[in-house]
Order: structure tokens, then C-alpha cells, then sequence
């Protein structure tokens, strides 16, 4: 199975100032055929199921605001936050789906200041 | 807008068999999409269990491949969850998500509100 890192297990950030989680993966992501890297991002707000923030890398989901965007390469990986808010809370997931089974970082814990 | 709505038994016990289904609204069942069951123990991240398309084709996670079971009924828009011989370890939130294809590939892009299952005597 590819592992799934995340980095760091958790995020204290004051209002308007941005943060960012890395997510490395032990195998690479990178699709040479298609060109896509297959990782995605997801944030559980609490008690809410997850939601989609960021697919493909890069893609920013519907209704997702533009101060969230993905980016790396390969094996290494990074989604900022720019400008937190407070509903930005919650614990964020990256999750690779180049091969089965897709499998999900342990999670990144963002609290506000 | 697509809805997903999980149900089944909140508790199970052990080596009994875990069995939900999910009820989708908002979808036809004849799209790309596949649709995926998630887990996630108390207090732990997210592991995927499997996913169905329409056709009735799976895949499933290595580590649950033995004990899971998954089906669809595309006339009741709806689709199922059997995992057996449950432990403790199998306590967790089950979520069921629908993993549809568009630019970029396939995501989760719709999510139930998650059950909890408990395994216990």
C-alpha cells in the first residue's frame, strides 16, 4: 500500500494568516500517461463528514474559496491556506488515488488562535 | 444535487455480519461514477473499504477483501455494505461517498453523514 505522511499533526493559526500541511507519499503520485498527480485533499470540519477541497494536485472543488490551493510534485506535497478563518477549522486529510487501495493521510489537526 | 443517506443496525455483534446501505438521491446510477463505502475508528483517520459501479464490478481494499461484500440495486437507487466475522476493530463511522469522474479524474466529491457501527456482545 502507498503510506500516506502528513506533517504536522497540528496547526494553531492566528485569524488571517495563512497555513500550510504537507503530505508526503511513498510511492509517487504522478500519472506520466494522463500527466496528473492523483492527490487530493479533504477537510472534516467537526462532527461533519469530509469534504472535498482540492483534487488532481491542484483542482479547487466547487465551492471551495481561493484561499485554499494545492500544490508539489512526485512524492511531496503541500496545501496552503492563505488568510485562515474560523470556519477553516477541523482536521485535513490528503489521500492518494494512483493505485489501490486509495489510502488517506493520519490527518492534520487546524485550530484557530 | 446528490445525496447520500447511510442506514443499517447500530450495533453488531461480534463475528456477526455489518450490513448498510446507502440511498442516493440526485444521481443516475448509469453515470461514471463509482460508489465507495470509508471508515474511520474512533478517534482515527479515514480508510477506505471498497467501491461499486453500476455494473455491479468492485474493488475492494486488500486488508477487508476476505470479509466484504458489496452490491447495488440501481432500480432503488441504492447500494450495500456486508462486512463478517466482525471484531472490536471494526467499531468505526461508515461513510458511504460517491466517486465521480470529471476534468482532472475521479474524486469524492459527495459524502453521507456517516453511521456508527459498534461491535459488541
Amino acid at each position: 500500500d502507498i503510506v500516506m505522511t502528513q506533517t504536522p499533526l497540528s496547526l494553531s493559526v492566528t485569524p488571517g494568516e495563512s497555513a500550510s500541511i504537507s503530505c508526503r507519499s511513498s510511492q509517487s503520485l504522478l500519472d506520466g500517461n494522463a500527466g496528473y498527480t492523483y492527490l487530493d485533499w479533504y477537510l472534516q470540519k467537526p462532527g461533519q463528514s469530509p469534504q472535498l477541497l482540492i483534487y488532481t494536485l491542484s483542482f479547487r472543488a466547487s465551492g471551495v474559496p481561493d484561499r485554499f490551493s494545492g500544490s508539489g510534485s512526485g512524492t511531496y506535497f503541500t496545501l496552503k491556506i492563505s488568510r485562515v478563518e474560523a470556519e477553516d477549522v477541523g482536521i485535513y486529510y490528503c489521500m492518494q488515488r494512483i493505485k489501490f487501495p486509495l489510502t488517506f493521510g493520519g490527518g492534520t489537526k487546524v485550530e484557530i488562535k | 444535487q446528490v445525496q447520500l443517506q447511510e442506514s443499517g443496525p447500530g450495533l453488531v455483534r461480534p463475528w456477526g455480519t455489518l450490513s448498510l446501505t446507502c440511498a442516493v438521491s440526485g444521481d443516475s446510477f448509469s453515470s461514471s461514477s463509482w460508489w465507495s463505502w470509508v471508515r474511520q475508528s474512533p478517534g482515527k483517520g479515514l480508510e477506505w473499504i471498497g467501491e461499486i459501479f453500476h455494473s455491479g464490478n468492485t474493488n475492494y481494499n486488500p486488508s477487508l477483501e476476505t470479509r466484504v461484500a458489496m452490491s447495488i440495486d440501481t432500480s432503488k437507487s441504492q447500494f450495500s455494505l456486508k462486512l463478517s466475522s466482525v471484531t472490536a476493530a471494526d467499531t468505526a463511522v461508515y461513510y458511504c461517498a460517491r466517486y465521480s469522474y470529471g476534468t482532472g479524474g475521479y474524486r469524492f466529491d459527495s459524502w453521507g453523514q456517516g453511521t456508527l457501527v459498534t461491535v459488541s456482545s
